[in-house]
């Protein structure tokens, strides 16, 4: 099974409309991270929010918010009052411990963000 | 704070062809992180240290990928020989510690990349 899906390869927004990017994933490790990445198409990887598996609230930073669900294994992440500049991919990404304590990350295969003017 | 630094930045090689990448984490951090990019994909990692030693290299190809990070710093990844399915960007990426202890928002903090065209 795939440790992180995310359905959507792309999506159109409205600027200024809010849009949610999917993301769900699987783990028998009770403490696990979920990440949210930004790519623009110059390539860097960009931090943008995340979210523990004990965390109570759901993770904002600005105009981002996580809907995380954790019964439902989904991680949504939400983009409000889009702009042009958020036309990117971006990438959830699950962080679980090995059998050797240490941290493995996976990613997802990304969903492709176009704001339209 | 410099981030992680990567070079080159391009690089276009014919298959059967050598190469090699390296990579300057942030200052400090103990865990460093190889990810292959292929076209349209997500970053799929290759090999990770801690400190200078490997945690993990499952997905490594060792018949040709090979990897070192020397006194826990700087790391090299080299290709030889290459194929035309290793064009593809590969990304560096560092984090403070990488361990089950770290927990809590530990990032990781990634490179520009260096993207490999294979002909």
């Amino acid at each position: 099974a795939q440790k992180i899906t995310q359905t959507q390869p792309g999506m159109f927004v409205q600027e200024k409309e809010a849009v949610t990017l999917d993301c769900t994933y699987d783990t028998s490790d009770p403490s696990y991270g979920l990440f949210w990445y930004k790519q623009p198409s110059s390539g860097e990887m960009i931090f943008l929010i995340y979210q523990g598996s004990y965390d109570q609230q759901n993770a904002t930073e600005g105009r981002y918010s996580l809907n995380f669900q954790k019964a439902r294994k989904s991680a949504n992440l939400v983009i409000s009052a889009s702009q042009l500049g958020d036309s990117a991919m971006y990438f959830c990404a699950m962080r679980e411990g090995d059998s050797g304590g240490y941290q493995k990350v996976t990613f997802g295969t990304g969903t492709k963000l176009q704001v339209i003017p | 704070e410099a981030g992680v630094a990567q070079s080159p930045r391009y690089k276009i090689i014919e298959k059967r062809q050598s190469v090699a990448f390296w990579c300057n984490p942030i200052s400090g951090h103990a865990t460093l992180y190889w990810y292959q990019q292929i076209l349209g994909q997500g970053p799929k990692l290759l090999i990770q240290f801690q400190n200078n030693g490997v945690v993990d290299d499952s997905q490594l190809p060792k018949d040709r990928f090979s990897a070192e990070r020397l006194k826990g710093v700087d790391s090299t990844l080299k290709i030889q020989p290459a194929k035309l399915e290793d064009s593809a960007v590969y990304l560096c990426a560092s984090s403070p510690q990488g361990g089950r202890l770290a927990g809590g928002k530990e990032t990781q903090y990634f490179g520009p990349g260096t993207r490999l065209l294979v002909l």
